[in-house]
Formats: C-alpha cells, sequence, structure tokens
C-alpha cells in the first residue's frame, strides 16, 4: 500500500521560516494537499492541488510538489501556526495520510 | 454558516453495530462527494471511506473493508456510515469531510465536521 512519510516533529522560531516535507513514491506525479489540526480542533485545509490556497488561508503558507517530496513552507511562522499538519494524497481509490508533524513554535 | 454535524457516537462492545450521521448545511450537498475520516485517541487521521455525489461510487480503507457501509440522502443533506463487526482498534474521533469534487476519487477534503467520538470496549 502507498505511504506518505513525514518528521514527527519541527522546530521554528516566530517570524522564521518553517518547513514540513512529505515523502512518498513518485508523490510530484500526484496532487498533495495539507492539512492543520490544533489540539482539540477539527482539521483545517490549508494547501490542496500542491500549491493552492483556500479562501482565508494566510499568504504565508505554500506548498510545492516535485518528484518523492511535497513541502508545505510557513513563511514568518507566527506562535498561531504551532499545530500537527497533515500530508494527503490520492493512491488510486484511496486516500492516504501521512503520519502527521508536530509544529513547535519556540 | 458553512456546516458538518456528526452525530451518533457512543461507547459499543466489540463485535456490535453503530451508525453515524452527518448532518449538512450551509453549502449545496448534492454535488460533492464525501467522506470519513477517522482519528485514534493521541494518533494521526486515518481516511475510511468515500461516496461520490449521487451515491454511485463508493471505496473503502482496507481496514474498513467488508464490515463498513456509506450512504447518502441528498433529499435530507446527510451521509451516513453503518459500522459492523466493531473491533477495538475502531476506537477514534470520526470526522466527515466535504470534498472538493463530485467523484468518489480524487480533490481535497475542504470542509471537516467537529466528529463524533466511537469508542469500542467490552
Amino acid at each position: 500500500s502507498y505511504e506518505l512519510t513525514q518528521p514527527p516533529s519541527v522546530s521554528v522560531s516566530p517570524r522564521q521560516p518553517a518547513s514540513i516535507t512529505c515523502s512518498g513514491d513518485n508523490l510530484g506525479d500526484k496532487y498533495a494537499s495539507w492539512y492543520q489540526q490544533k489540539p482539540g480542533q477539527s482539521p483545517v485545509l490549508v494547501i490542496y492541488q500542491d500549491t493552492k490556497r483556500p479562501s482565508g488561508i494566510p499568504e504565508r503558507f505554500s506548498g510545492s510538489n516535485s518528484g518523492n517530496t511535497a513541502t508545505l513552507t510557513i513563511s514568518g511562522t507566527q506562535t498561531m501556526d504551532e499545530a500537527d499538519y497533515y500530508c494527503q494524497a490520492w493512491d488510486s481509490s484511496t486516500a492516504v495520510f501521512g503520519g502527521g508533524t508536530k509544529l513547535t513554535v519556540l | 454558516q458553512v456546516q458538518l454535524v456528526e452525530s451518533g457516537g457512543g461507547v459499543v462492545q466489540p463485535g456490535r453495530s453503530l451508525r453515524l450521521s452527518c448532518a449538512a448545511s450551509g453549502f449545496t450537498f448534492s454535488p460533492y462527494a464525501m467522506h470519513w475520516v477517522r482519528q485514534a485517541p493521541g494518533k494521526g487521521l486515518e481516511w475510511v471511506a468515500v461516496i461520490s455525489s449521487d451515491g454511485s461510487d463508493s471505496y473503502f480503507a482496507d481496514s474498513v473493508k467488508g464490515r463498513f457501509t456509506i450512504s447518502r440522502d441528498n433529499s435530507k443533506n446527510t451521509l451516513y456510515v453503518q459500522m459492523n463487526n466493531l473491533r477495538l482498534e475502531d476506537t477514534a474521533v470520526y470526522y466527515c469531510a466535504k470534498a472538493s469534487v463530485g467523484v468518489a476519487s480524487g480533490g481535497a477534503f475542504d470542509i471537516w465536521g467537529q466528529g463524533t467520538m466511537v469508542t469500542v470496549s467490552s
């Protein structure tokens, strides 16, 4: 079965850029989406179709996808961005989530 | 406002059944595929099932195939999942999520409900 691999944790200082990677076989041939989940809350879509931001998502969130790796980048990270982040892609008719990355802003 | 509200969760014994519902409001329900996604306590997201906009197509995760069925009533703007032969490992918060497309495969999960907890315990 298809797998997406994320680092368990990433730390970043406020106002610095943060990057979270998501790796999978030929992931660049698929569309990647990213979801933010804060403690006790439901997930929120922050990036879809590799690079697109839904309405209401700040411009500091951006995405890329090439080769075997999709990347979520947060420029000028804010304390409010501290959350778990999940990548997601489709493998045929199965939706696959990465294991999640805990972003700590300190 | 755009909203998905799940209901039907609770505590159930292994081997028993449970049906969850997800009521949609604030957007046009019928053109979009719908998903169930679950999250075990302290764990990550796990996709469970999807149904196409017209209900003609559905897919399931291997972990629930043959035990769970998904359905929808577009006249009631409601999504369902029937969970049979429940196992301890089915314990999780179950979220319904709207797809950004109408077909059962592809797209992103652009609206999420607040989730309903299912606990399988003897």
